[in-house]
């Protein structure tokens, strides 16, 4: 079954401690990349990539970090998470940057930082 | 610069009736249209899209939707609403230029009821 599988799907942690959101795809989809949804804002990009090392920032990079070693894993990194990072997040993945390609989305982490 | 504005953050509809979500864009260049659906703790799953072929689409679970240029708007619309429609809706938008990136209005909750 295709899949955007992402992890952890909750948690709670406190802020400046590192934590990582995983993400994986098993469509062999070239383009992931990471939103988060807030009340009223509707989703907004976080960062993007293109392809295999291959990294760019969205609309709202700041406080985030990503890497993309292997095409399949698109980890979203916060290395001294905020409260004002609470959010929904989704990692996204299509067959490419075309625009009428489809983009799938993971079921969401929600990650709450006190 | 492209946007998309859902009117009616909130729709509230009786079981059988018409269901309306209203979406207007905004682009300089040809867009390519999306309708995603949230249901409670789970991911985006999409709808519908628009591809620039046919203007009236048809996506999954009984929705349409109608491009319409002159207006710049891609309404979403079911005849007869069902319990199970209940639900955040997205509309976005996707155009060249950048990275293709989807751009998303900020959701309209529709509740349903009896």
């Amino acid at each position: 079954e295709a899949q955007v599988t992402q992890n952890p799907r909750y948690l709670i942690t406190v802020t400046g401690k590192k934590l990582t959101v995983t993400c994986s795809q098993n469509m062999n989809h070239e383009y992931m990349s990471w939103y988060r949804q807030d009340p009223g804002l509707g989703l907004r990009q976080i960062y993007y990539s293109m392809n295999v090392e291959v990294t760019d920032k969205g609309d709202v990079p700041e406080g985030y970090k990503v890497s993309r070693k292997e095409k399949r894993n698109f980890p979203l990194i916060l290395e001294s998470p905020s409260p004002n990072q609470t959010s929904l997040y989704f990692c996204a993945s299509s067959l490419s940057a075309g625009l009428g390609n489809t983009i799938y989305f993971g079921e969401g982490s929600w990650l709450t930082v006190v | 610069a492209q946007s998309v504005t859902q009117l009616g953050s909130h729709v509230s509809v009786s079981e059988g009736a018409l269901v309306l979500l209203r979406c207007n864009y905004s682009s300089s260049v040809p867009p390519y249209l999306f309708w995603y659906v949230q249901y409670p703790n789970q991911g985006l799953q999409l709808l519908l899209k628009y591809t620039s072929a046919a203007t009236l689409v048809k996506g999954i679970n009984g929705f349409e939707a109608e491009f319409k240029k002159s207006e710049t708007s891609f309404h979403l619309t079911k005849p007869s609403a069902h319990m199970s429609d209940a639900a955040e809706y997205f509309c976005a938008v996707r155009v060249s230029g950048g990275y293709n990136k989807l751009i998303f209005g900020a959701g309209t909750r529709l509740a349903v009821h009896p």
